[in-house]
């Protein structure tokens, strides 16, 4: 079965400081996708970045970047100079890429602070 | 594009009520989704719906909860009776659908409260 563990419950940090979050995956699946959400406290679900299980390139994307390393099941999500605007529950998501079927998996979420 | 729409964004009602939240996918998109997000459990998939059809309710908690999707543009979960525990915020979802690994479009959920 799918599953998807982001250890860290919450995270508070001061404005300024980089903060990495971790997202550790289980799949027999050779092909899959993983996904990163952000719900800020608005409470919707706000896409941010999606990785098939071929790409292993790191992505950045301004202060955001993404380190996928299949060799520890890992999709890591890095906010570099965060600041107050960050602060939400990030999700980490894996989805299965077979034909009709579109189930994601979604860890538990951290829950970030940035405090002024 | 108008988005996934749910209504009614906050709902409270009694126990033993019955509770329908309402959902308008984007259009064109062939997969809708339900989601239910609890602070213990997190988000879990309840249903989701390929061209109308109920692909796997494994998700969907016992039988006091029940989905329809009769057209493209409109799914409806219901929960009959409603308990304390229901208490959650509910999401649909919807994506275009194709080999999979799709992104999800989400709407804003429904906050439902049950007394």
């Amino acid at each position: 079965a799918q599953k998807v563990t982001q250890a860290q419950t919450e995270i508070s940090v001061v404005e300024k400081e980089d903060v990495t979050l971790d997202c550790v995956y289980e799949t027999r699946d050779t092909t899959y996708y993983l996904f990163w959400y952000k719900q800020p406290p608005s409470g919707e679900l706000v896409f941010l970045i999606r990785r098939n299980s071929f790409d292993e390139q790191n992505e950045i994307s301004g202060r955001y970047s993404w380190n996928f390393q299949k060799s520890t099941s890992s999709f890591n999500f890095t906010i570099t100079a965060s600041q107050v605007v960050d602060s939400a529950v990030y999700f980490c998501a894996l989805s299965e890429a077979i034909q009709g079927a579109q189930k994601l998996v979604f860890g538990q979420g951290t829950r970030l602070t940035i405090n002024p | 594009d108008a988005g996934v729409i749910q209504s009614p964004r906050h709902e409270v009602t009694e126990m033993g009520q019955e509770v329908t939240l309402r959902c308008k996918p984007i259009s064109g998109h062939d997969y809708l989704f339900w989601y239910r997000q609890t602070m213990m459990r997190g988000l879990e998939l309840l249903i989701y719906f390929n061209n109308n059809v109920p692909i796997d309710d494994s998700g969907m908690p016992e039988d006091r909860f029940s989905a329809k999707m009769p057209n493209a543009s409109f799914s409806t979960l219901k929960i009959q009776p409603s308990e304390p525990r229901d208490s959650a915020v509910y999401f649909c979802a919807s994506t275009p659908g194709g080999r999979g690994g799709e992104k999800l479009f989400f709407g804003s959920g429904t906050q439902l409260s049950v007394l």
